[in-house]
């Protein structure tokens, strides 16, 4: 079964900083999607990146950029000019695409941006 | 467009009742699945389903039950409600298949209190 690792669960930055959220994935499988989703304090799940694994070159969006290193089954946010409100809990999430589509979410790393 | 609708938002509940948690979505997405979100664990499936008709239990289906007889809608059942389904509930939705990486769509989740 696949399973999904985030081993900071809170992590803090200062504004205009950078910062790295950890991911880590166990899987057998060789086509998946990555994902990076927000929740601020509203509770709304917000995306914030994707990655599809047979990809190589790392996505980005905007200040949002990704470390995906498939051998080593790894997948890092990292955000740039860190902003207020960057503030929130940030989930790492797994979507096979082989065979049932299940989509298996990390446990979450809250992230504070102090000012 | 609504998106992903759930009702209710709050719900409180005594022990051994049963409700049923609404999902509805009009994205015509294929997938869709609850999750129930407790501190410090993330995001953990219940049930899932990838279209109408067919459904499949997650990682915690005990004690709820589901049914998908459209594709739209995707309710939620506690059959009989004990204190440790106190939690924050979400409803998603995604397309299926190959291409770029489809994320899912979530409600904006029902907080259930159990007493």
């Amino acid at each position: 079964a696949q399973t999904v690792t985030q081993s900071q669960p809170e992590m803090s930055v200062q504004e205009a900083e950078t910062v790295t959220l950890s991911c880590t994935y166990d899987t057998s499988e060789s086509d998946y999607y990555l994902f990076w989703y927000k929740q601020p304090p509203s509770r709304q799940m917000i995306l914030v990146i994707r990655q599809e694994a047979y990809k190589q070159q790392n996505a980005t969006e905007n200040r949002f950029s990704v470390n995906f290193q498939k051998a080593a089954k790894s997948f890092s946010l990292k955000i740039s000019d860190s902003q207020l409100g960057d503030a929130a809990m940030y989930f790492c999430a797994y979507r096979s695409e082989s065979g049932t589509y299940k989509y298996i979410f990390g446990t979450g790393t809250r992230l504070k941006v102090l000012a | 467009n609504a998106g992903v609708t759930q009702t209710p938002k709050f719900q409180v509940l005594k022990t051994g009742q049963s409700m049923t948690l609404q999902c509805a979505q009009d994205m015509n997405h294929e997938y869709m699945s609850w999750y129930r979100q407790d501190p410090g664990m993330g995001l953990r499936l219940i049930h899932y389903s990838v279209g109408a008709g067919i459904t499949d239990q997650g990682e915690v289906p005990n004690g709820y039950n589901v049914s998908r007889s459209t594709t739209e809608d995707f309710p939620l059942r506690l059959l009989s409600a004990a204190p440790s389904q106190t939690s924050v509930y979400f409803c998603a939705s995604s397309y299926l298949g190959q291409g770029p990486g489809q994320p899912q769509h979530f409600g904006d989740g029902t907080r259930l209190s159990i007493l």
